[in-house]
């Protein structure tokens, strides 16, 4: 079974830019969730999406946003980016059941240069 | 909102023996999920364990096991009869049931010496 796929693995953008970051969740799995790690840190969460809907938001400014689509993969784009956006980006998918394991992607390392 | 501290940026541990990993949080809700993750160089998260607040029973995942303490918000890890392959960072994460998100601690960077 396939596990959670993201892509691209590295992004170079150049501050201002737009990224788009990408994450197809293991089948059966209804729930995305996006985690930001800076270089050495710990995760911090994003965005989660259920069915379609955004369900939770963290404490990030309004250019990052996303979206899940009916087959339950989901986008994270980020707008108007800025050189601390750097970092690993990663995807989780899992049952709707929040005590259920949440499966992690390898991530997508963007850089901003 | 629920906070995550883990006290030590690293530890280390000689082959075959057994290591502590601590986790503390902080939270006003009853019914919640802890989970320790591991993250070798590869950067891929991978569960080690999960324990259920309403369970009082510690989980135990071969030689790994957890020591549970709700009252003092207390999650440690227990590395027993520890291998090379353990050598990585390890994360304590506070899953509430209704906010659906994961909160996680900043790590514990785990080194295994021969």
């Amino acid at each position: 079974e396939a596990g959670v796929t993201q892509s691209p693995t590295h992004l170079i953008k150049t501050r201002g830019q737009q990224a788009t970051l990408r994450c197809s969740p293991i089948s059966g799995h209804t729930s995305v969730y996006w985690y930001q790690q800076a270089l050495g840190l710990g995760l911090q969460f994003l965005l989660w999406y259920d069915e379609g809907e955004e369900r939770n938001r963290g404490n990030f400014p309004p250019r990052f946003s996303g979206r899940q689509f009916p087959n339950y993969s989901s986008e994270l784009n980020v707008n108007a980016l800025e050189l601390e956006d750097s970092a690993l980006y990663l995807c989780a998918s899992s049952f709707r059941d929040r005590g259920s394991e949440a499966f992690f992607g390898q991530g997508t390392r963007l850089t901003v240069v | 909102a629920q906070t995550v501290t883990q006290s030590q940026p690293e530890m280390s541990v000689q082959e075959a023996e057994t290591v502590t990993l601590s986790c503390t949080y902080d939270t006003s809700e009853s019914d919640y999920y802890l989970f320790w993750y591991k993250q070798p160089p590869s950067r891929q998260m991978i569960l080690v364990i999960r324990q259920e607040a309403y369970k009082q029973q510690n989980a135990t995942e071969n030689r790994f096991s957890v020591n549970f303490q709700k009252a003092a918000k207390s999650f440690s890890l227990k590395i027993s009869d520890s291998q090379l392959g353990d050598a990585a960072m390890y994360f304590c994460a506070y899953t509430s049931t209704n906010a659906g998100k994961s909160t996680f601690g900043d790590g514990t960077t785990l080194t295994v010496k021969p």
